[in-house]
């Protein structure tokens, strides 16, 4: 079954530390990968998505990942965190035109 | 502009009556999909429809029910037969699979309390 992990349910960094969200899945072929980000009572934003080719995507908001699946993973980085990141933020897989999500991971930014 | 509407945003019913949850898309998109969102869960997906007046139920579809009778609209009903309601429901949708710019837009989601 397809599926996706999220092992992290909360992260804490400080401003202008990096980041590295964590992300897994299960699929038996080469899958559709997103990452939204998710504020506080809003709905979801696209940061960045992988279909083919390049293996290191660029998002907007300076993010980034890497699919490797050698290792069934879709890891999100920023190299410097901003308060305003401070938000919840989900990996999603694509199957069959239907999107299933991991369970999130809530981020939380320090002065 | 276009977008995904999702009304109300925030809505009370009483144990037992059931209602209805707006979303609209005029993004010119076939498929639409519901999801519900409870804290520690993700999103969980509820119903989806690729094309007019078919759908297809997801991973918790117990107690709910949905329609598709126009290609921008997609409501969602909570019955009473839905044991636990209350959540955060989100509302996407997304262009035809296979094309490069596939991805979902989500409304910005409907907190239903029930009481």
């Amino acid at each position: 079954a397809q599926s996706v992990t999220q092992p992290d349910i909360h992260i804490t960094v400080s401003e202008g530390a990096s980041l590295e969200l964590r992300c897994n899945y299960s699929y038996g072929a080469t899958p559709y990968l997103f990452w939204y980000v998710q504020s506080p009572g809003q709905g979801l934003q696209l940061l960045l998505k992988y279909f083919s080719g390049d293996t290191l995507v660029q998002g907007i908001k300076g993010f980034e990942a890497e699919f490797k699946r050698s290792q069934s993973s879709f890891n999100l980085r920023k190299p410097s965190v901003h308060w305003s990141d401070a938000a919840e933020y989900f990996c999603a897989v694509a199957p069959a035109h239907k999107l299933i999500f991991g369970t999130g991971t809530r981020l939380q930014v320090f002065p | 502009d276009g977008g995904i509407t999702q009304s109300p945003k925030y809505l009370f019913r009483k144990e037992g009556q059931n209602v209805t949850l707006s979303c609209e898309q005029n993004l010119n998109h076939d498929a639409m999909y519901w999801y519900r969102q409870d804290p520690g869960q993700g999103l969980r997906l509820i119903y989806y429809s690729q094309i007019v007046n078919d759908f297809q139920k997801g991973d918790i579809a117990e107690g709910y029910s949905v329609s598709r009778e126009k290609k921008e609209s997609f409501p969602l009903t909570v019955t009473s037969a839905q044991k636990n309601p209350t959540a955060f429901y989100l509302c996407a949708s997304s262009p035809p699979e296979g094309q490069e710019n596939t991805e979902a837009f989500f409304g910005q989601g409907t907190r239903l309390t029930v009481v």
